[in-house]
């Protein structure tokens, strides 16, 4: 059971360069989150998911897209990359209800030149 | 719209004392869910303690517990016999309509 995992764990791109962000998770959790870690700043939701095939925006979602077509996939794509993208990129999922908790990967720290 | 606060960036105690992070919220959803996560240097994120809000009863888990005031929006963590394995930045966050929203976070040192 390897929880939520993340690749790559670290990537450096070139302003106007794209990539994508990996997120899988073994556990059968409905819900999937993409956060960005900012010093000072906190942990802000950029998109999520409350199952296959659909996506919602969380409270930074500009300059980012994401798909959900497996359950137990969120891919995290950055069409232009920018250098105010430079940060430490989380993965999470949970089961549905309230009171369960978010299993987060380990983060992705992405630097934009 | 939901918002966490955090209003202590850093904090430090002592081994073997006792220290409290505080933590304000504001919420329009009635039934609602509160946490404390942990983020050590490893970056890995634990969550620490949870509280259902229509409980009055503080939730403790071993030496955390949270002193909950739902009139005053406040969900503040406790730590007795702070440890150095406690040294980390914690986050308070709120759960309501599929999401979390997290608070700023505040850095724990512990002093040996």
């Amino acid at each position: 059971n390897a929880g939520v995992t993340q690749t790559p764990k670290f990537r450096v791109l070139k302003t106007g360069q794209s990539m994508t962000l990996l997120c899988a998770q073994d556990m059968n959790h409905e819900y999937m989150y993409w956060y960005r870690q900012d010093p000072g700043m906190g942990l802000r939701l950029i998109h999520y998911s409350v199952g296959e095939g659909t996506t919602a925006k969380g409270e930074v979602p500009d300059g980012y897209n994401v798909s959900r077509l497996k359950k137990q996939n969120f891919l995290l794509g950055l069409e232009s990359a920018a250098p105010s993208q430079t940060s430490v990129y989380f993965c999470a999922s949970r089961l549905t209800g309230p009171t369960y908790e978010q299993y987060f990967g380990p983060g992705t720290r992405l630097t934009v030149t | 719209a939901q918002t966490v606060t955090q209003s202590q960036p850093e904090m430090s105690v002592q081994e073997a004392e006792t220290v409290t992070l505080s933590c304000t919220y504001d919420t329009s959803e009635s039934d609602y869910y509160l946490f404390w996560y942990k983020q050590p240097p490893s970056r890995q994120m634990i969550l620490v303690i949870r509280q259902e809000a229509y409980k009055q009863q503080n939730a403790t888990e071993n030496r955390f517990s949270v002193n909950f005031q739902k009139a005053a929006k406040s969900f503040s963590l406790k730590i007795s016999d702070s440890q150095l394995g406690d040294a980390a930045m914690y986050f308070c966050a709120i759960w309501g309509t599929y999401k979390y929203i997290f608070g700023t976070g505040t850095r724990l040192k512990v002093l040996a």
